[in-house]
């Protein structure tokens, strides 16, 4: 079973549409965070949260919400969603007891806006 | 800020042969950590090796190595005896010392393997 998992895998959705992408890991990570990634952009941080009562945004935060609902559970929402957020959403994790901090990508949602 | 550079939009390899992914960054931290990710078509971001700015040795991973050149600003990949499973966008990222400790990536590098 895969260590980090996304929910749904794709997904089409409508302009004004609120929609939430959930993201569940197994590793005991301690730190999640969202990108997306558009082409010919490289990946880009949405939000970070370093434990449950941490939450904190990245540099494209504008339009999303986040939720750490438990230590292996941290979900993005879209409030209402437009078409420039179509992209390819990565749910991250990493071990802050890690030196190294490494962090380990889930498989990705792609989020279609019409 | 930190910031990636990767020159080579796409390269072809034979198989079998090693390839040389070329990645350079700019950043004005002292304590810093390089990264490598995998990204085949299927889209998942697959780590592949890691190297700290205070590490003396290079990386090495299996078939992956990470050439470090420190003062160079330089980290760059090879993959050895390539695979037709290697054809995959390679990413370079970078962790600063930011409070954030998000990675910044660099355009990524498309590596086709040929039989």
């Amino acid at each position: 079973d895969a260590d980090v998992t996304q929910t749904p895998r794709n997904r089409i959705t409508k302009t004004g549409k609120r929609i939430m992408l959930e993201c569940s890991q197994t590793k005991g990570h301690d730190r999640m965070y969202w990108y997306r990634q558009d082409p010919g952009l490289g990946l880009r941080l949405i939000y970070y949260s370093f434990d449950v009562k941490d939450i904190n945004k990245g540099e494209i935060s504008d339009g999303y919400s986040v939720s750490r609902q438990a230590q292996a559970k941290f979900s993005l929402s879209l409030e209402s969603a437009i078409p420039n957020q179509t992209a390819l959403y990565f749910c991250a994790t990493s071990d802050s007891g890690t030196g190294e901090e490494t962090q380990y990508f889930g498989p990705g949602t792609r989020l279609l806006v019409l | 800020a930190q910031k990636i550079t990767q020159t080579q939009p796409g390269m072809f390899v034979q198989e079998k042969e090693a390839v040389t992914l070329d990645c350079t960054y700019d950043t004005s931290d002292q304590s810093y950590g390089l990264f490598w990710y995998k990204q085949p078509s299927s889209g998942e971001m697959i780590f592949l090796i890691y190297q700290g700015s205070y590490d003396e040795q290079n990386a090495t991973e299996g078939r992956y190595s990470l050439n470090f050149q420190k003062a160079r600003k330089s980290a760059n990949l090879v993959i050895s005896a390539s695979q037709l499973g290697d054809s995959a966008m390679y990413f370079c990222a970078m962790r600063g010392n930011s409070n954030d400790y998000k990675l910044s990536f660099g355009a990524g590098t498309t590596v086709t393997v040929r039989a």
